[in-house]
């Protein structure tokens, strides 16, 4: 089974500022996909972000962008401008074999 | 894009009785469906996943028999809780995909179940 783990269970960053969260993952595949989602107080599980493990170049979608370091098995998200609308859950997941595992969640606190 | 619903949004019922809970893709067909649990502050766990015209695939721990899936069409499938206790009072999720095996999936909004 794979396993995700997301180290920081909370963060803040101020409003247009820019702020990062880790995620660490374990897996003896070679083919997989990563994502982070969000989950705003709504609960409605939102993508924000996929990338292709067989592919080096990191996934970018407007202000959100990826560190994907395949080798160390860490995929963190970068979230740029910050805005008010980004509180909320974010949970890192991989895929493989038709299955998601998901880390624990980092809750995000941007303030104005 | 792809839609994914869940009814009911919220469900209060008392200990011992069953509950259904009903997941439709609105404007896809889905041959594989997902069901999660996701306790208050925490992540989610994958129960089953369901697949249209054969048994459900049940994660390990999961209770075969108390947590019923029934994929019966490719729009829709259900879950149901039977006999229920206070401690399966939780947050059902549910997610589909366009084909078997593909990595996108889309998710409903949730069912809150509240077992008294």
């Amino acid at each position: 089974a794979q396993t995700v783990t997301q180290s920081q269970p909370e963060m803040s960053v101020q409003e247009a500022e820019t702020v990062t969260l880790s995620c660490t993952y374990d897996t003896s595949e070679n083919n997989y996909y990563l994502f982070w989602y969000k989950q705003p107080p709504s609960r409605q599980m939102i993508l924000v972000i996929r990338q292709e493990a067989y592919k080096q170049q990191n996934a970018t979608e407007n202000r959100f962008s990826v560190n994907f370091q395949k080798a160390a098995k860490s995929f963190s998200l970068k979230i740029s401008d910050s805005q008010l609308g980004d509180t909320a859950m974010y949970f890192c997941a991989s895929y493989n074999f038709n299955k998601f595992y998901f880390g624990s969640g980092t809750k995000l606190n941007v303030k104005p | 894009g792809a839609v994914v619903s869940q009814h009911p949004s919220w469900v209060i019922c008392k200990s011992g009785t069953s509950v259904k809970i009903e997941c439709r893709s609105l404007d896809f067909q889905a041959t594989t469906m997902f069901w999660y649990r996701q306790f208050p502050k925490q992540s989610l766990m994958l129960m089953a996943t369901s697949n249209e015209g054969s048994k459900a695939t049940y994660e390990q721990g999961v209770e075969k028999d108390k947590f019923l899936i029934n994929h019966a069409s490719l729009t829709l499938s259900t879950l149901t809780v039977t006999s229920a206790h206070p401690e399966d009072s939780s947050f059902y999720i549910c997610s589909a995909s366009l084909a078997p095996y593909q990595e996108t999936q889309y998710f409903g909004p949730g069912t809150r179940l509240l077992v008294l």
